[in-house]
This record gives C-alpha cells, structure tokens and sequence, in this order.
C-alpha cells in the first residue's frame, strides 16, 4: 500500500493564482481531512470529510474548497491564493465507522506552498 | 485561551535521560487523547494513545488525568532517535483533532 500520497510536494504560486492541492489514500478510509501547520501555530483542520459524497468544515475553511466524489481520493482547492495561505498543508485519513471512536489517522508527506 | 497547550521547550536531555512533557486541554468534554511525533519537515505520526489507567510503551509511559485536563508523556532511557516534536492531541468529536504546538526535545550524546 502507498498510504497517503500527496502532490506535488512543493508548489509556488502568485497571489490570485488557484490551483488544487491532490491527495490519495488507498486503504479505504473513510474519513480524511486537511490541515494546515505554520510555525508557532500547530497543525489547523481546515475540511474533513467522513465519507464520499460528505464534508464539512474545520477550524480554518475560509479561501478553500474541498470534493470527496470517490473514497480514495480528497482534493483541496485554493480559489484565489493569498500570502496569508503559504503553509505546509498535511492530508490525513482515518479508520473510522461515523459515530465510533476515530482511530489512528494517517498523514502524507505534506505539500510546501507558498504564495507571493 | 487555545484548546490544548504544550511548553514548546526546547527539552535538551543526554542520552539515558528520562524527560517529561506536559499537556492541558480546555474542554473537559474531550473523548480522545494522543500523542504524535513529528521529525522535522515530515508528517506527524501516532506514538501512543492516551488512557484514563495509564499506558506505556517499552520506554514510553502516557497519563491521563481527567479531573485535572492534563495529559503527560514520559520518556525513559532517551536515544538520540528520540530527537523530534511531540504533539499532544485531543479530540471532542472525535472527527477533528486538536492539535498542540509542540514540545522540541533534543536528545545529545
């Protein structure tokens, strides 16, 4: 199993600029989630999904957009990239029956954004 | 006031050290409780869950207390393997984790 893949690993992008953030798992999670993590601030949930066809919001949603069509498969969408979005966004999937405990979640190798 | 709070450290220890972090959580509602490491420039990856009796890990050992909304870690014998970011974890929900900054710990022959 590849686990959670993410692409690409490193992205620079213009303010205004959009552009989709990929992320895959292959071990049939049914929850999967973004977060982002800035120095000195921790990791921030941005969307989550618990299953295709659902998502919702997190701490931090605003300027993102998020699909889960399929259950391998969650991209995140910057609509008109800011400076204020350069960050280290993490896709992480989980193990996890709706309304039972969340298990152990799982995190790709991240993506380095960063927008001028 | 953020939801889980962690001293950032730097923890600088030497080799066979035993080291100590702390967490506290703002939300006595909170279900679940872990803790993750984080290598730097990689992706945080679950050490060990946290349970109300206590739990240990060969040289980890993580408490839980309840009343007090704290949650410890404990590492015995260090390795300079250890060297990394420890990340206390809470969830309410259980569908969204509530992340800690971090504590740094560097381990030194």
């Amino acid at each position: 199993n590849a686990g959670v893949t993410q692409t690409p690993k490193f992205q620079v992008l213009k303010t205004g600029q959009s552009m989709t953030l990929q992320c895959a798992q292959d071990m049939n999670h049914e929850y999967m989630s973004w977060y982002r993590q800035d120095p000195g601030m921790g990791l921030r949930l941005i969307h989550y999904s618990v299953g295709a066809g659902i998502t919702d919001q997190g701490e931090v949603p605003n300027g993102y957009n998020v699909s889960r069509s399929t259950t391998e498969d969650f991209p995140l969408r910057l609509l008109s990239a800011a400076p204020s979005q350069t960050s280290v966004y993490f896709c992480a999937s989980s193990y996890s029956k709706v309304g039972a405990r969340l298990n152990e979640q799982f995190f790709g190798p991240g993506t380095r954004l960063t927008v001028l | 006031r953020k939801e889980v709070e962690q001293d950032p450290g730097p923890f600088n220890v030497p080799e066979g050290a035993t080291v100590a972090f702390n967490c506290t959580y703002s939300n006595s509602a909170s279900q679940s409780f872990f803790w993750y490491r984080q290598d730097c420039r990689k992706e945080p990856k679950l050490l060990m869950s946290v349970y109300s009796s206590g739990n240990e890990d060969g040289r980890f050992t993580a408490q839980l207390n309840r009343a007090s909304q704290y949650i410890s870690l404990l590492i015995r014998d260090s390795k300079l393997s250890d060297s990394a970011t420890y990340l206390c974890v809470v969830t309410l929900s259980g569908y969204a984790l509530n992340f800690g900054k971090g504590t740094s710990l560097l381990v030194t022959p």
